[in-house]
């Protein structure tokens, strides 16, 4: 129950186009969705989160849907570009002042020029 | 702010030795997370230490991984003895209560048991 499900695995993207990652939890307690961004030889970082009171959050190019009653959420990347090629992580957490994050298994993304 | 210091970048040993990992989080955090990343397992918390105090280290895999934290500038992660199976990079993460949930990881360390 403690599992963020992520998909795809990898995507290929053409510049100027749009990627689409999907994420799926199981634990209705979650109450906290963020993406993070990781590099090649860098630590993940954050790019975007959100809650479950908004159905969408933006954030220039970079826009999280939230289906609350599907329990899915979902990045998308409009006109993606070549430096947008990373590996993305959406990730859920719950209550309590830690916070721990429970991370999907990754998209790696990479954005054609 | 530096960020997250972690050392070193890049470790190599043989099987049997004993590995430390060192992170410092950044200044004035409360939390702070040991994560261990491999392709088959992807991102896995180890541990977790609140105002240097373990918290839950139910992610810790066995006995022959440790985890301590002196003070709030300093934590350490240590693998004895190691085993090929242990290769991995491992991150560590602080982040202040006061914070909107944001985690900062640091740039991790590439860990090869031979």
């Amino acid at each position: 129950q403690q599992q963020v499900k992520q998909s795809p695995q990898s995507l290929i993207v053409q510049k100027g186009g749009i990627s689409i990652i999907n994420c799926a939890y199981e634990n209705t307690a979650f109450d906290y969705f963020p993406w993070y961004q990781q590099f090649p030889g860098k630590g993940p970082a954050l790019l975007i989160a959100i809650r479950p009171d908004v159905s969408e959050k933006k954030e220039g190019r970079f826009t999280i849907s939230f289906n609350k009653s599907a329990k899915q959420f979902s990045l998308h990347i409009m006109d993606s570009q070549p430096g947008d090629s990373a590996t993305y992580f959406c990730a859920a957490s719950h209550g309590g002042s830690a916070r721990q994050l429970t991370f999907g298994s990754g998209t790696q993304l990479t954005v054609l020029p | 702010d530096a960020g997250v210091i972690q050392s070193p970048r890049h470790e190599v040993t043989e099987m049997g030795q004993e590995v430390t990992l060192r992170c410092k989080p950044i200044s004035g955090h409360d939390y702070l997370f040991w994560y261990r990343q491999t392709m088959m397992r992807g991102l896995e918390l180890l541990i977790y230490f609140n105002n240097n105090v373990p918290i839950d280290d139910s992610g810790m895999p066995e006995d022959r991984f440790s985890a301590k934290m002196p003070n709030a500038s300093f934590s350490t992660l240590k693998i004895q003895p190691s085993e090929p199976r242990d290769s991995a990079v491992y991150f560590c993460a602080s982040r202040w209560t006061g914070s909107d949930n944001e985690q900062f990881f640091g740039p991790g360390t590439r860990l090869t048991v031979l």
